[in-house]
């Protein structure tokens, strides 16, 4: 297996633009997970799924963020409209058991 | 609210041991991570505790304590390449893991 690809891997924007992050999990896993990391926050979890279907958004800092995933190979991140605070590396992940998840190589998202 | 609190730093020599602690609190618990992370790169699985007690990988070990609500990473015979960041991370049910602060391992020759 590939492992867990994220696409695309830069992505630069303009404020005020939709901002859509894609994941491919690992074939097989039933969990998958979307992280935002910044120096100052760390690693923040911002939603995760179980079989498809989202378990806990509490993470996902505004409604400007919605998360969707139609089946079991493919997963989307959204932003709209996109801030300058938004800036971070966005990480996908997918389990299948309890003690290890596997990171995609992430999105490096600049707003300006 | 949930918090896992790790030192943000950390230094040592090569050859060196070095321990990272991480305290945790939780709405519930299933089971304590360590994960590196080199810069730019993605975080990897390093070990996993379900129980009290030390779990033994290599050069690295992990220890937990539920009791304490504490854990903590061991790194023996210390390498530049062990240079990274490493964070705690907590299972609060079958699925969600969210992870601590993370300590920046500096190791010098």
């Amino acid at each position: 297996d590939a492992g867990v690809i994220q696409s695309p891997r830069h992505e630069v924007t303009e404020m005020g633009q939709e901002v859509t992050l894609r994941c491919k999990p690992i074939s097989g896993h039933n969990s998958l997970f979307w992280y935002r990391q910044t120096m100052m926050r760390g690693l923040e979890l911002l939603i995760y799924f179980n079989n498809n279907v989202p378990i806990d958004d509490s993470g996902m800092p505004e409604d400007r963020f919605s998360a969707k995933m139609p089946n079991a190979s493919f997963s989307t991140l959204k932003i709209q409209p996109s801030e300058p605070r938004d800036s971070a590396v966005y990480f996908c992940a997918s389990s299948l058991l309890q003690n290890e998840a596997f990171f995609g190589q992430g999105t490096r998202l600049t707003v300006v | 609210g949930q918090s896992l609190e790790q030192p943000s730093e950390v230094t040592a020599v090569e050859g060196a041991i070095v321990q990272i602690n991480c305290t945790y609190q939780t709405s519930g618990f299933y089971g304590l991570s360590w994960y590196q992370q080199h810069d730019g790169g993605a975080p990897t699985f390093l070990s996993y505790n379900a129980l009290d007690g030390l779990e033994e990988t290599g050069r690295f070990s992990s220890f937990l304590s539920r009791s304490d609500s504490y854990g903590y990473l061991l790194l023996q015979e210390l390498q530049m390449k062990d240079s990274a960041s490493y964070f705690c991370a907590v299972r609060e049910n079958t699925d969600k893991l969210i992870f601590g602060t993370g300590t920046r391992l500096q190791v010098f020759p």
